[in-house]
């Protein structure tokens, strides 16, 4: 099976911060990533699928990169609306595997 | 637009079994793998089970193998999976996932295995 290492588990920044948090695959997994937010309650939301390709309507402070086995994704002016645990997924295989999540808080 | 929409949660001894299904609306169903995503309280997401588009090869988390069952019906455009031999650690709120290029979810159904 294929593991996702996400880090770091937790993040701390500022409002108007630019946040990066990273995916590592244990193989290479081509452009097959996705990033979800996730609020307490609520479904994982898509942010950013094949690695670098925004969903409708997901703000534009938010981008992805990367192939292969490393991939991370970016908010570019962290917002307080963006408090949430963020998970990638990996999708190149049938047994697809998630991040252990990244936490982000507004300090 | 996308919908997916699960239903067959709630409380369930240990040992028992419980059938999820999920109605899926919006695209082509027959068109997608699909999958089952589930997450415990407080905890990450899970990789359940996954299904190709006739059902022809399926596959599963270790932690599930050998007690769930995933299977669909393209003419109903429906997901399913057949959950026995319940363990508490089972409890969990499942997810149905559509495959593709962009992966959609539905709300969600509750599992809760307590005695």
């Amino acid at each position: 099976d294929i593991q996702m290492t996400q880090s770091p588990s937790t993040l701390s920044a500022s409002v108007g911060d630019r946040v990066i948090i990273t995916c590592r695959a244990s193989q290479s997994i081509g452009y097959w990533l996705a990033w979800y937010q996730q609020k307490p309650g609520q479904t994982p939301k898509l942010l950013i699928y094949k690695a670098s390709s925004l969903e409708n309507g997901v703000p534009s402070r938010f981008s992805g990169s990367g192939s292969g086995t490393e991939f991370s994704l970016t908010i570019s002016s962290l917002q307080p609306d963006d408090c949430a645990t963020y998970y990638c997924q990996q999708y190149n295989s049938y047994l697809q595997t998630f991040g252990q999540g990244t936490r982000v808080e507004i300090e | 637009e996308v919908q997916l929409v699960e239903s067959g949660g709630g409380l369930i001894q240990p040992g028992r079994s419980l059938r999820l299904s999920c109605a899926a609306s919006g695209f082509t169903f027959d068109d997608f793998a699909m999958h089952w995503v589930r997450q415990a309280p407080g905890k990450g997401l899970e990789w359940v089970s996954g299904i190709t588009w006739n059902g022809g090869t399926r596959h599963y988390a270790d932690s599930v193998k050998g007690r769930f069952t995933v299977s669909r019906d393209n003419a109903e455009n429906s997901l399913y999976l057949q959950m026995s031999s319940l363990r508490t650690e089972d409890t969990a709120l499942y997810y149905c996932v559509k495959d593709g290029d962009v992966p959609a979810w539905g709300q969600g159904t509750l599992v809760t295995v307590s005695s």
